[in-house]
């Protein structure tokens, strides 16, 4: 079954800290990765994707194909970075169709 | 550039009565076409999707249904709400099968 499993629901960490955030997939194919990001008060967007290998907000994303797992990562936390995160797998022609993780909310301390 | 456009913001109806979510893309065409639910702790859940006029596919049983009348429109429907109905409704739409999906505002949903 197609499944993404991020096992925390809520991740605080104090600001300048390193972050990582986990995330769990099973599929048996080779799907496209993402993570979204949904700010308060602000619309579910994108924040990036496996194939891209890019940075974004200081963030990375590194696919472990032998462990099905796409954590996100970023070495130095900010207060701006608190957001609820979703990792979400979109199998290889599929209509785009997503499958998303339960998400996971992460608070920055100051 | 595209938009994409869902109303009402927020919605609050008793059980047993009709429903009509519409959603709306404007700036592309035939867009492929999505329902999700946001429920606290589950994520987002997808209802329905659509890769063109009048082709729906409902992802989960349940209480609801969707329509795309027009290429840009997507309609989320039910003919008696239930209190489990209840819930953040999002739309959204991709560009064929290239992945990355672009979210309304969304629509929250209070069944009483």
């Amino acid at each position: 079954a197609q499944r993404v499993t991020q096992p925390e629901k809520l991740l605080s960490v104090f600001k300048g800290a390193p972050v990582e955030l986990k995330c769990n997939y099973s599929y048996s194919g080779s799907p496209e990765l993402f993570w979204y990001v949904q700010y308060s008060r602000q619309r579910l967007q994108l924040l990036l994707r496996h194939i891209s290998r890019e940075s974004i907000k200081g963030f990375t994303a590194d696919l472990n194909k032998g462990e099905t797992s796409f954590h996100l990562k970023k070495p130095f936390a900010q207060e701006e970075d608190s957001a609820m995160y979703y990792c979400a797998l979109s199998p290889p022609s599929s209509a785009s169709k997503i499958i998303f993780g339960s998400g996971t909310r992460l608070s920055i301390r100051p | 550039s595209q938009t994409i456009h869902q109303w009402p913001a927020t919605l609050v109806q008793p059980v047993g009565s009709p429903l009509s979510l519409e959603c709306t893309v404007e700036g592309t065409s035939n867009p492929n076409l999505y329902w999700y639910r946001q429920a606290a702790g589950r994520g987002l859940q997808l209802l329905f999707y659509s890769v063109g006029i009048g082709q729906i596919s409902s992802e989960v049983p349940q209480n609801l249904s969707a329509s795309r009348p027009q290429d840009r429109q997507f309609i989320l429907s039910s003919k008696k709400l239930l209190l489990s109905d209840s819930g953040f409704y999002l739309c959204a739409w991709a560009r064929g099968t290239l992945g990355q999906q672009y979210f309304g505002p969304g629509t929250r949903l209070t069944v009483t």
